[in-house]
């Protein structure tokens, strides 16, 4: 079966990076969009950008320029994100999440469990 | 951009009851509307694609109508389970969620 499995809550410093994980199983990593999705305390979700682990293609929310890096490991089935010059803005979950095998455009059929960063110092 | 415009943001409801959440498009979405359930500490889950097709293993007693600007998730018989935050989502080039609506029992 399909399971995103991401890496551990991170405590970080104001101004510094953090670089978070979403390790795929359960169907071909290089096939399927990954998006990353933000989610801030007690508030709605707002989407990120995407990468297509099959050729390193991304695209980003422009508000999300800068601010995040995607990437992916073929060898390993994982996809990253790394956020940097972390304010307390970028305290928040986050989430991955796999686009669907639907014709058409693709809503995201499996999320990963989320993340939780806290900016502080 | 297209803005996605919830209603309500709360809304309380019986057992058993129907609800019904609306999602309006700031222009023409042509049918690239989803929904989700996000229970407490949870991640999402989807439950309606295309505006109303049911996600598989998704219970019956949720659909999903609309087209053009205007949307709607209802939710049948509801029962203890049911009680979440709901989401619509415009996803096409950019992807962009509603506000959200959190439904409590009355």
């Amino acid at each position: 079966q399909v399971q995103l499995q991401q890496s551990g809550a991170e405590l970080v410093k104001p101004g510094s990076s953090v670089k978070i994980s979403c390790k795929a199983s359960g169907y071909t990593f290089t096939s399927y969009d990954m998006h990353w999705i933000k989610q801030q305390p007690g508030n709605g979700l707002e989407w990120i950008g995407w990468i297509y682990p099959g050729n390193g293609n991304t695209k980003y929310n422009q508000k999300f320029n800068g601010k995040a890096t995607l990437t992916a490991d073929k060898s390993s089935s994982t996809a990253y994100m790394q956020l940097s010059s972390l304010t307390s803005e970028d305290s928040a979950v986050y989430f991955c999440a796999r686009e669907g095998s639907y014709g058409g455009y693709r809503p995201f059929d499996y999320w990963g469990q989320g993340v939780m960063v806290t900016v502080s110092s | 951009d297209i803005q996605m415009t919830q209603s309500p943001s709360f809304l309380s409801a019986s057992l058993g009851n129907s609800i019904t959440i609306t999602c309006h498009a700031s222009q023409n979405i042509k049918g690239w509307l989803a929904w989700y359930q996000q229970k407490s500490g949870n991640a999402p889950e989807l439950l309606i694609y295309k505006a109303s097709s049911l996600q598989s293993g998704v219970p019956s007693r949720f659909s999903g109508s609309g087209s053009g600007t205007d949307y709607i998730l209802t939710i049948s018989n509801l029962q203890p389970e049911d009680i979440a935050t709901y989401y619509c989502q415009h996803y096409q080039s950019l992807y962009t969620f509603g506000a959200g609506t959190k439904l409590e029992l009355k």
